[in-house]
């Protein structure tokens, strides 16, 4: 069965940094197409960050330069390092594993940004 | 503002059927990839309800159902029940590596 569990969030101040991890079971990370996924309080969902199997990274706008998706194969775990974290950053974040019978999400951890 | 348009809300009455639309562009929907379906409750993580523009996971009861055509997507549910109260979300991709995942705004279904 697969599952995912992020972990990491918590109250931050506004400039700080943080690190997402989410623990993978199941199948293999490396070998999936893995997103970051965010919901600020009562909006929608917003795409992040990806990394494909081959190792190729992308950021929305609003992250780039600010935010380093990556993985460790040996924990089979997918990480979101964030840094200069502003009070817009406020929101649950999901990890999320793309696959041909489609999108598997875990159950979200809450950052805070704020002071 | 979202890539994908949905309509804010929608309603029905227990019994009814209810759909909502899911609008894209050439460069998502219309580029022919894949529409995913999500129903979320408060407070939890999305669901996948419908995968591959038509697909059912195991478990997700048959009076969900999903269609696509050109560059939009549409959910139906029919014989609707209390339980069915949730959030919406339709996803996709798209051509652009700034944001290659996309969604709609959300819908937030009432069961009247």
């Amino acid at each position: 069965e697969v599952q995912l569990v992020e972990s990491g969030g918590g109250l931050i101040q506004p400039g700080g940094s943080l690190r997402l991890s989410c623990a993978a079971s199941g199948f293999t990370v490396s070998s999936n197409y893995m997103s970051w996924v965010r919901q600020a309080p009562g909006k929608g969902l917003e795409w992040v960050s990806v990394i494909y199997s081959g190792g190729s990274t992308y950021y929305a706008d609003s992250v780039k330069g600010r935010f380093t998706i990556s993985r460790d194969n040996s924990k089979n775990t997918l990480y979101l390092q964030m840094n200069s974290l502003r009070a817009e950053d406020t929101a649950v974040y999901y990890c999320a594993r793309d696959s041909a019978r489609g999108v598997n999400w875990g159950q979200g951890t809450l950052v805070t940004v704020s002071s | 503002q979202s890539v994908l348009t949905q309509p804010p809300s929608v309603s029905g009455a227990p019994g009814q059927r209810v759909t909502i639309s899911c609008t894209g562009s050439s460069s998502n929907i219309g580029a022919g990839y894949d529409v995913h379906w999500y129903q979320q409750l408060p407070g939890t993580a999305p669901k996948l309800l419908i995968y591959g523009n038509s697909n059912r996971p195991s478990g997700v009861p048959d009076r969900f159902s999903g269609s696509k055509s050109g560059t939009s997507a549409s959910l139906a549910i029919t014989g609707l029940q209390a339980e069915d109260e949730a959030d919406y979300y339709c996803q996709s991709y798209d051509s652009s590596l700034s944001a290659p995942w996309v969604f709609g705004g959300g819908t937030k279904l009432t069961v009247l």
